[in-house]
């Protein structure tokens, strides 16, 4: 059984740099796992951010960008908001049409 | 304006059945693979099921802990995505999502039906 892991919980300042990384128990995260990247905010449905790795959606604030680091995805906030605390999940698609989200991170801007 | 409205969750028994409505609008759903995603709660999102565009089939595809027990579908004259659960076990309680996936990217979400099981 595929497993998808991303840091449980990281604490960022407001106006800093964070990134949030999302693992495959596979092997290295490649661009043919698609990676994707969700926001969401307590009592809300997920809000799509990053797809194919880097692809914004015409949404995405431009602070938020995807890439590929190390073996892994990632996901870079730049420049952080009080309103970016929330649970990340990133997902990733593997052959024979399954896909699997990573467990989330939970992001506090303090 | 793309939007996904579910339906159909509510409380059932262990071993009882449920049948989840998903009616798409702003696009035709059949063009797309639809995705169905759980949250049980307090916990994070597990992704259930997908069935592939007409132009890829219509293929279905389940992940391990429904396999079996859950049935994908969609009715193109209703541009309606639905899911049928069968022998509901409590670890099935969870909201669920319906999922848009557009060029490898899961863009637009539902709001989300509850299905508690419990006796």
């Amino acid at each position: 059984q595929t497993v998808v892991t991303q840091e449980p919980s990281v604490t960022v300042s407001p106006g800093g740099t964070v990134t949030l990384t999302c693992a495959s128990s596979t092997g290295a995260v490649t661009s043919g796992n698609y990676p994707n990247w969700f926001q969401q905010r307590p009592g809300q449905a997920p809000k799509a951010l990053i797809y194919s790795t880097s692809k914004t959606h015409s949404w995405t604030p431009a602070r938020f960008s995807g890439s590929l680091l190390g073996g892994k995805a990632a996901l870079t906030l730049s420049g952080v908001q009080p309103e970016d605390e929330a649970a990340y999940y990133c997902l990733l698609f593997y052959s024979g049409a399954q896909r699997v989200f990573g467990g989330g991170t939970r992001l506090t801007v303090l | 304006e793309v939007q996904l409205v579910e339906s159909g969750g509510g409380l059932v028994r262990p071993g009882g059945s449920l049948r989840l409505s998903c009616a798409a609008s702003g696009f035709t759903a059949s063009s797309n693979f639809m995705n169905w995603v759980r949250q049980a709660p307090g916990k994070g999102l597990e992704w259930v099921s997908v069935i592939s565009n007409d132009a890829n089939g219509g293929n279905t595809y389940y992940a391990d802990s429904v396999r079996g027990r859950f049935t994908i579908s969609r009715d193109n004259s209703k541009n309606t995505l639905y899911l049928q659960m069968n022998s509901l076990r409590a670890e099935d309680t969870a909201v669920y999502y319906c999922v848009r996936d557009e060029n490898w990217g899961y863009d637009y979400w539902g709001q989300g039906t509850l299905v508690t099981v419990s006796s």
